[in-house]
């Protein structure tokens, strides 16, 4: 069975760097073809496609948040952790990681992790 | 910029049938996705590949696609499918890889 479950802080500081981690279980990040990516979503409005890791620790990101976002991984753990810097209050969203055994859809996905972004 | 244009809302009453578009210049030639998401839950994958469905999925939702147009369709709707729903599509050659749609309220 393929679970993921997100953990984080509830709370960030505008400007602080926020760090997610996503912990797997059920598959491999080492299979050939195996993805995960972090998708968020503001409240009460639409997905945002984040970032995503690939089996052979290739990274790929969204070109609007590239240069505030890093993705890596875990194997040993079965972890991959997403750090987004200079938080701001836009980025107050629920934030989810998501398992892509095929690279052009998410088939299972975390439960999410709310991130509010307030002084 | 990319972006995938859904209703806002559907309204349909218990076992007739929702039909959900998703709109962009020639989506046709792009493999279309949905998700289901309920409140306070995760999204759920019901529909890949334009019309393939994951193990568990009721029948009832369909997908289709072709021209400048997606479409979920959910026949039979039942209480239960009142939920969000969002299409997506993987473009390898945008900047931005992977796009959702403005997503669907479905009241029922």
């Amino acid at each position: 069975q393929v679970t993921l479950r997100e953990s984080g802080p509830a709370l960030v500081r505008p400007t602080q760097t926020l760090t997610l981690t996503c912990a797997y279980s059920g598959f491999s990040l080492n299979s050939p073809g195996m993805r995960v990516s972090w998708i968020r979503q503001p409240p009460g409005k639409a997905l945002e496609w984040l970032a995503r890791i690939d089996w052979d620790d290739e990274t790929f990101y969204n070109t609007s948040l590239k240069t505030r976002l890093t993705i890596s991984k875990d194997t040993t753990k079965n972890h991959v952790v997403l750090t987004m810097n200079n938080m701001d209050p836009a980025d107050t969203a629920t934030y989810y990681c998501a398992r892509m055994a095929d690279i052009r859809w998410f088939d299972s996905w975390g439960q999410g992790t709310l991130v509010t972004v307030s002084s | 910029s990319y972006v995938l244009t859904q209703p806002p809302s559907v309204s349909v009453a218990p076992g007739q049938t929702a039909r959900i578009t998703c709109e962009r210049n020639n989506i046709g030639s792009k493999s279309v996705n949905w998700y289901q998401q309920k409140p306070g839950q995760a999204p759920v994958l019901v529909i890949y590949y334009d019309s393939d469905r994951p193990s568990g999925i009721p029948e009832r939702f369909s997908g289709s696609n072709s021209g400048n147009t997606a479409t979920l369709t959910i026949s039979t709707v039942e209480a239960g499918d009142e939920a969000d729903y969002y299409c997506q599509v993987w473009d390898s050659s945008s900047d931005h890889l992977y796009v959702f749609g403005t997503g669907t309220k479905v009241t029922v």
